[in-house]
């Protein structure tokens, strides 16, 4: 099972949006709705930011966001701050292997 | 109090195996999935497999089938993974998180992680 596809990094001033994409296959992204993002800083465990495709958990800022078109799903970041600087990371089920990662993106705040 | 808290980090020599433990506190350990997570230095996230605690079930990715073996202790709330065999390849932080509730259908059960261990670094190396 190949990890799903993602920028190895992307990079954005305070206060701009960025979006990072996650692609897969019709095996995953493209036909089930468990896209999952986590938030990942330097040294600490992964945190869950968004699930099922757009929902934030409890907690979350409203400033992270999620979507899904056919076999690629995104998350945006908007109003960027400097706490936003991690790695960032997608999964979905896959009927292939019954669940995959990305290959993770590193978010830089310039 | 975290909800997972893993054992302390292991060096071990190629061919050897290792045991890291998983203990779970402020939620019925049998009513979730739980799931085991890598990250080698360098790599994503990459998921080994999940363990279901009411039955003992468990789901094995590909890539560890046949030398991953995960196991709990009920009685103390604690899940183990175990590896055998280890390489030099292996040398990562390993995560468990629990997943959603048990009871729905398969493809949900890796739905999401909404919490996380501390992470165990295991190290091979001769």
């Amino acid at each position: 099972q190949s990890a799903l596809t993602q920028p190895a990094s992307v990079s954005g001033s305070p206060g701009q949006s960025i979006t990072i994409s996650c692609t897969g296959a019709s095996s995953d992204i493209g036909n089930y709705n468990y896209v999952s993002w986590y938030q990942q800083h330097p040294g600490k465990a992964p945190k869950l930011i968004i699930f099922d495709v757009s929902n934030r958990p409890s907690g979350v800022s409203s400033r992270f966001s999620g979507s899904k078109s056919a076999n690629t799903a995104s998350l945006t970041i908007s109003g960027l701050q400097v706490e936003d600087e991690a790695e960032y990371h997608c999964s979905s089920y896959s009927s292939t292997d019954s669940l995959v990662f990305g290959t993770g993106t590193k978010v830089t705040v310039l | 109090q975290e909800l997972l808290v893993q054992s302390g980090a292991e060096v071990k020599r190629p061919g050897a195996s290792v045991r890291v433990s998983c203990k779970a506190s402020q939620y019925i350990f049998t009513d979730y999935y739980l799931h085991w997570v890598r990250r080698a230095p360098g790599q994503g996230l990459e998921w080994m497999g999940w363990f279901k605690p009411n039955t003992g079930w468990t789901y094995y990715a590909k890539k560890f089938q046949g030398w991953v073996t995960m196991t709990s202790e009920m009685s103390i709330a604690t899940a183990h993974l175990d590896l055998s065999s280890l390489k030099s390849d292996d040398t990562a932080i390993y995560y468990c998180a629990r997943g959603p509730p048990v009871g729905g259908p398969p493809q949900q059960n890796g739905r999401y992680f909404d919490y996380w261990g501390q992470g165990t670094l295991v190290t091979v190396s001769s």
